[in-house]
């Protein structure tokens, strides 16, 4: 059984940093593309970032590009959001979210980790 | 303002068939394939259809999807009273180099 399960969410100050993770297990973690993906308080979703199986290619929504990081560890089967320069507006439920065997968004979703930018 | 619009409600008796329109441009829907989430209150999305039409093991065949030109549509036939939730489209924008998300539908079981 796939599970994804978020941690590291929590209350930040504008400007501050943040890394969620987004430990995987039940399938083979270094063949799949993985995202996150958001969505503020009584909100839609939206996008954040992707990453290739191999880890080699990262894609960033507009919003976050420059200040989010992606990456995955195969070695821990565990994929890594690094947030800067956290802003009011990225506050929001984060999920972590496993994409198809052919990069179909979405195949599997975490229980979301909740990310709040306040001072 | 998202890049694929879907209306923000739709409703249906139970029994009836319900279908929910999401429309884009030749930058995302015009050029790939659609997927189709729904989203219970309180819980992550799930997926419901991927590639325009397929459902994945465990959906059932009451949902359906479509693809023509720059829109999609997500059917759901036989409405149940659980089938009350937001519903979201999504596809790749390759101006924008990203997925893009349908601003979501929230489906009323009258």
């Amino acid at each position: 059984e796939v599970q994804l399960l978020e941690s590291g969410g929590g209350l930040v100050q504008p400007g501050g940093s943040l890394r969620l993770s987004c430990a995987a297990s039940g399938f083979t973690f270094y063949s799949y593309a993985m995202a996150w993906v958001r969505q503020a308080p009584g909100k839609g979703l939206e996008w954040v970032s992707g990453i290739s199986a191999n880890g080699v290619y990262t894609f960033y929504a507009g919003s976050v590009r420059g200040r989010f990081t992606i990456s995955k560890d195969p070695s821990q089967n565990t994929l890594y959001l690094q947030m800067n320069s956290l802003r009011a507006e990225d506050t929001a439920i984060y999920y972590c979210a496993k994409y198809t065997a052919t990069e179909q968004l979405g195949e599997h979703w975490g229980q979301g980790s909740l990310v709040t930018v306040s001072s | 303002q998202s890049v694929v619009t879907q209306p923000p409600s739709a409703s249906g008796a139970p029994g009836q068939r319900v279908t929910i329109s999401c429309s884009g441009s030749s930058s995302n829907i015009g050029r790939n394939t659609v997927n189709w989430f729904q989203q219970l209150p309180g819980t992550a999305p799930k997926l419901l259809i991927y590639s325009n039409y397929q459902r994945p093991s465990g959906v059932p065949d009451r949902f359906s999807g479509s693809k023509s030109g720059t829109s999609a549509s997500l059917a759901i036939s036989g409405l149940q009273s659980e089938d009350e939730a937001d519903y979201y489209c999504a596809t790749w924008d390759v101006s924008l180099n990203s997925w893009v998300f349908g601003g979501g539908t929230k489906l009323t079981v009258l």
